[in-house]
C-alpha cells in the first residue's frame, strides 16, 4: 500500500525566511503533485512533477522530485503572509488514484 | 463559469437521514472523484469514475453510493447518516488520458450530522 508522509505537519515562520516541506512516499510512482488549500476553501494544483530531477518554480515556491529517494520537496523562499495555507503533496501509483499526504499547515507571521 | 461545481455547499441533518450531493464539471475531463476531508484535514479518496465507469471504490460503507449519469456528472448519495460521516466532501475531476492527471476540485460540501 502506498504511504505518503509529509513533514512538518505544522510550520510557523517569519516573513522573509526560507523553509522546506518534505514529502516522502513508500513505493515507485508515476507522478507527484503539490496542492494548496486556503482555510475553508478548495484545493488548487500548484505543481505537477513527472520525472526524476524535475524542478518547477512559481514565484516564491519551488518543487523538486527525486524518484530514487522517493522524496519531493517544496521550498519556500522569503516567505510572505499570502503564502499561509495548507500544502499537500499527492502521489499517483495507479492511474486515477492520488494518495495524499497529511498536509503541512504553514503560517507566515510578520 | 465554475469548472467543478458541487451542490449543496452546506448540509446539516440528523442521524439516520439520507442526503445527496451533486457534482458537475465543464472541463471535458474523463475522470471524476469523490474525496472526503475530515476535521484534521486528512484527504481520502472514496470513489473514482472514468467515463461513467466505476474504477476506484475504496473501503467505504455501503451507505455511500455514487452515481455517474454521464462523464460530466457525479453524484453521491448517503443513506442512514452517522455522526462519523460529518466531513467536507470534495468532488474533483482530471484528464487521465493525454493529460497530466492533476485534480481540479470543487468548492466542497460541508456535511454536519447531528
Amino acid at each position: 500500500e502506498l504511504k505518503v508522509e509529509q513533514n512538518p505537519l505544522f510550520l510557523s515562520m517569519q516573513e522573509g525566511k526560507n523553509y522546506t516541506i518534505y514529502c516522502n512516499y513508500s513505493t515507485t510512482s508515476d507522478r507527484l503533485y503539490w496542492y494548496r488549500q486556503d482555510p475553508g476553501k478548495s484545493l488548487e494544483s500548484l505543481f505537477v512533477l513527472l520525472s526524476n530531477g524535475a524542478v518547477k518554480q512559481e514565484g516564491r515556491l519551488m518543487a523538486s522530485l527525486d524518484t530514487k529517494a522517493r522524496l519531493s520537496t517544496l521550498h519556500i523562499t522569503a516567505a510572505v503572509h499570502d503564502l499561509s495555507a495548507t500544502y499537500f503533496c499527492a502521489v499517483v501509483r495507479t492511474a486515477g488514484k492520488s494518495t495524499f499526504g497529511d498536509g503541512t499547515t504553514l503560517t507566515v507571521k510578520p | 463559469d465554475t469548472a467543478v461545481s458541487q451542490t449543496p455547499k452546506y448540509l446539516v441533518t440528523q442521524m439516520g437521514n439520507d442526503k445527496s450531493i451533486k457534482c458537475e464539471q465543464n472541463l471535458g475531463h474523463d475522470t471524476m472523484y469523490w474525496y472526503k476531508q475530515d476535521s484534521k484535514k486528512f484527504l481520502k479518496i472514496m470513489f473514482s469514475y472514468n467515463n461513467k465507469e466505476l474504477i476506484i471504490n475504496e473501503t467505504v460503507p455501503n451507505r455511500f453510493s455514487p452515481k455517474s449519469p454521464d462523464k460530466a456528472h457525479l453524484n453521491l448519495h448517503i443513506n442512514s447518516l452517522e455522526l462519523g460521516d460529518s466531513a467536507v466532501y470534495f468532488c474533483a475531476s482530471s484528464q487521465e488520458l493525454r493529460g497530466f492527471g492533476e485534480l481540479f476540485f470543487g468548492e466542497g460540501s460541508r456535511l454536519t450530522v447531528l
